[in-house]
C-alpha cells in the first residue's frame, strides 16, 4: 500500500549547524510533497512544499529536494536556531485530497 | 483571517460511548480533512469532505464517520469508543485540492482520552 518512510526519528544538532531529514515514498503517482512542523500543543504547520515537476525549492533557511527516480525527498535546514526545535513530518499526496505522512523526526537544537 | 478552529480541545470519554468533534475551516475553504495522531501510528488520514460530500476515505473502521455542512463546517463522530481511539484528532482545511490548492491548514486538534 501507500507508504512514506522518514529518517531519522530523532536528530540533535548544534545551533548554527545544518539539519537534514530524509523521506522515501512508495507510490510513483505521488505528485505533491509537503513538509510540516509541529510544536508542542499545536497542529502541524506547513513550512515548505514541492511538486513532482520541480527538483528543488528553497525558502530562506529551508530547502527541499526531490528525486523522482529514486522516490526520495529531503528537508534541509541551514543555520539552525533554537526555535527550529520541533517535530517535522514529511508527506506525500497520492490522490487529490489524501495525504500520507511520515512517522516524524524530533529535531533538537543544542545551544 | 481566523484559522481552523476545533472544539472541544479536550475530551474524556469511557469505553462504549460515542463522541462528536467539530471543525470550522478557514473562511472560504471548502475542503476539510480529518486525521488521527497517536504516538504509535503517527498521523493517519481519516477522511476528506468537499461540498458536503465525502471525497476520500482512509483505512478506519465504520465506527468513524463524518459529515460536512453547507457552511463547510465539519463534524466527525466515533461510536462505541475503544481505548485505542485515544488520540489527537486534527482537522485541516484547504481551498480545494482538485483546483491545485494543496496547502492544508491544520487546527490545534481535539485531544480525546478514552478510559
Amino acid at each position: 500500500g501507500e507508504n512514506v518512510e522518514q529518517h531519522p526519528s530523532t536528530l540533535s544538532v548544534q545551533e548554527g549547524d545544518s539539519a537534514v531529514i530524509k523521506c522515501t515514498y512508495s507510490d510513483s503517482a505521488s505528485n505533491y510533497f509537503p513538509w510540516y512542523k509541529q510544536e508542542l500543543g499545536k497542529g502541524p504547520q506547513l513550512i515548505i512544499d514541492i511538486r513532482s515537476n520541480v527538483g528543488e525549492k528553497k525558502d530562506q533557511r529551508i530547502a527541499v529536494t526531490l528525486n523522482k527516480t529514486a522516490k526520495h525527498f529531503s528537508l534541509h535546514i541551514t543555520e539552525t536556531q533554537p526555535e527550529d526545535s520541533a517535530v517535522y513530518f514529511c508527506a506525500a499526496s497520492i490522490s487529490a485530497s489524501k495525504i500520507i505522512f511520515g512517522s516524524g523526526t524530533r529535531l533538537s537544537i543544542r545551544p | 483571517k481566523a484559522g481552523v478552529t476545533q472544539t472541544p480541545r479536550y475530551l474524556i470519554k469511557t469505553r462504549g460511548q460515542q463522541v462528536t468533534l467539530s471543525c470550522s475551516p478557514i473562511s472560504g475553504h471548502r475542503s476539510v480533512s480529518w486525521y488521527q495522531q497517536t504516538p504509535g501510528q503517527g498521523l493517519q488520514f481519516l477522511f476528506e469532505y468537499f461540498s458536503e460530500t465525502q471525497r476520500n476515505k482512509g483505512n478506519f473502521p465504520g465506527r468513524f464517520s463524518g459529515r460536512q455542512f453547507s457552511n463547510s463546517r465539519s463534524e466527525m463522530n466515533v461510536s462505541t469508543l475503544e481505548l485505542g481511539d485515544s488520540a489527537l484528532y486534527l482537522c485541516a482545511s484547504s481551498l480545494d485540492f482538485l483546483a491545485g490548492a494543496n496547502e492544508q491548514f491544520f487546527g490545534p486538534g481535539t485531544r480525546l482520552t478514552v478510559l
